[in-house]
């Protein structure tokens, strides 16, 4: 069965140094999201991704994250200077026709010191 | 304003012990309403969508359904391997086609 892939399933960082979360979606899926989960609180949506671009994100997705797709199969959020309110879990999800059901990858758990 | 809540947060049932997790919701002009399982350190787990209200899902003990402002997951004589948590989450009509709202989850415990 297909599935998203994500790496790597957990990484440590310090405080203020740049983090990339990679994931590899559905290869016939279009539309590309990003999640994240706070230990212990709700799925929050950051970004969705469609026709190269961001077709939408939310107050959390400022200025220090980034979305890229850079060679059409790899799909990745940046996070330039990490804060500690950045811990959490990570999650990548695609669609594909109808944009309807959310596939999700595993997760990268972020923590940062 | 949550768009949507969903009750009890935690529910402890012995096994064979039938009971129902619930979801509102606000959005307006819904485009379809899903159910998640969730495992702990996993991603979410897709169970069903139900896209217009009195539609019913079933699979296995779970079956879903949908009013014009909620949703109820029913578990019917769970197992212990029915624990997760279980999220519902509601996509909205209209230029936010793309955006999918969660609810906090119902952490579900089934005792042997």
């Amino acid at each position: 069965e297909p599935e998203v892939t994500q790496t790597p399933s957990h990484q440590v960082t310090q405080m203020g140094q740049e983090v990339i979360l990679r994931c590899v979606p559905i290869s016939n899926h279009l539309y590309f999201y990003w999640y994240r989960q706070i230990l212990g609180q709700k799925v929050e949506f950051l970004v969705s991704f469609y026709n190269n671009e961001i077709s939408e994100k939310s107050e959390i997705f400022d200025d220090q994250f980034s979305v890229e797709r850079p060679d059409g199969s790899n799909f990745t959020l940046k996070i330039r200077s990490t804060k500690l309110e950045d811990s959490a879990m990570y999650f990548c999800a695609s669609t594909g026709h109808g944009a309807n059901v959310l596939t999700f990858g595993a997760g990268s758990r972020l923590t940062v010191l | 304003e949550d768009q949507v809540t969903q009750s009890p947060e935690a529910l402890r049932l012995q096994e064979g012990e039938s009971s129902s997790l619930n979801c509102s919701y606000t959005v307006s002009g819904l485009r379809g309403l899903f159910w998640y399982r969730q495992d702990p350190g996993k991603g979410p787990e897709f169970l069903f969508t139900l896209y217009s209200a009195g539609e019913e899902k079933e699979k296995e003990r779970l079956k879903a359904t949908l009013t014009k402002k909620e949703s109820f997951l029913h578990i019917t004589a769970p197992k212990p391997e029915d624990s997760a948590t279980y999220l519902c989450a509601v996509q909205e009509g209209g230029g936010n086609f793309n955006k999918f709202y969660f609810g906090s989850g119902t952490k579900l415990n089934v005792k042997p």
